[in-house]
């Protein structure tokens, strides 16, 4: 299968202060990739489509100007938490389709975020 | 009514029997249908897709579809410890505007 990496894989960070989350997809191309928070013993929740050459679009309810996403190159997405709080604490999960008729989504290993 | 329904469990299953999740969706417009398994701490894993109505079998797990009834199932053959993990259900389709959308998830126990 396809493989997506994220860095950093766990990340502390001060509250107030920004952080950035990187996605690639290793070995193929993602006009789209996904962004997903996952909290603790919770199913994940979409936060936003990334869309490479153009605006995200988020999820109801997600804050655009506090997850800021940018959808570099055709390999690469990033998320960054700006002024994160506490509550912004989660596992946050990126994915890339490969592509063609059945959009088999692949994930990346997930980054650990905790604001103290 | 949620787009994707699955029992969350947990579902306790001994080792060596067959382990059945199960994930029922709303929208009939749905056509691809995804099994993840996910580890405690770790990020979803695809196991296997599926888009037409029958079975696939891949290895010990053998994905089940029936678009008539909106009914989706994962079959896991031969269970092992190593099968206990969190198994999402998930659907992609015209409708769904390119994204996926996920069950909340079953928790699966393997006892030796």
């Amino acid at each position: 299968g396809a493989v997506v990496s994220q860095h950093p894989s766990w990340v502390i960070c001060k509250s107030g202060t920004s952080v950035k989350i990187e996605c690639r997809s290793l070995d193929f191309q993602a006009t789209t990739m996904f962004w997903y928070r996952q909290f603790p013993k919770q199913s994940l929740m979409l936060m936003a489509t990334s869309n490479e050459g153009s605006k995200a679009t988020y999820e109801q309810g997600v804050e655009k100007d506090k997850f800021l996403i940018n959808h570099a190159s055709l390999t690469l997405s990033t998320l960054t938490v700006t002024s994160a709080h506490p509550e912004d604490s989660s596992f946050y999960i990126c994915s890339a389709p490969e592509g063609g008729a059945s959009y088999e989504q692949y994930f990346g290993p997930g980054t650990r975020l905790t604001v103290t | 009514q949620k787009e994707v329904e699955q029992n969350s469990g947990p579902l306790s299953v001994p080792e060596g029997a067959i382990a059945s999740l199960n994930c029922t969706y709303s929208d009939r417009g749905s056509q691809s249908f995804f099994w993840y398994r996910q580890y405690s701490g770790k990020s979803p894993e695809l196991i296997m897709f599926i888009y037409s109505n029958g079975d696939k079998e891949d290895g010990r797990f053998t994905a089940q579809l029936n678009k008539a009834s909106q009914y989706v199932s994962l079959l896991i053959r031969d269970s092992q410890p190593s099968d206990s993990a969190t198994y999402l259900c998930a659907l992609w389709g015209y409708s769904s505007a390119s994204k996926i959308i996920f069950g909340s998830g079953t928790r699966l126990s393997i006892r030796p």
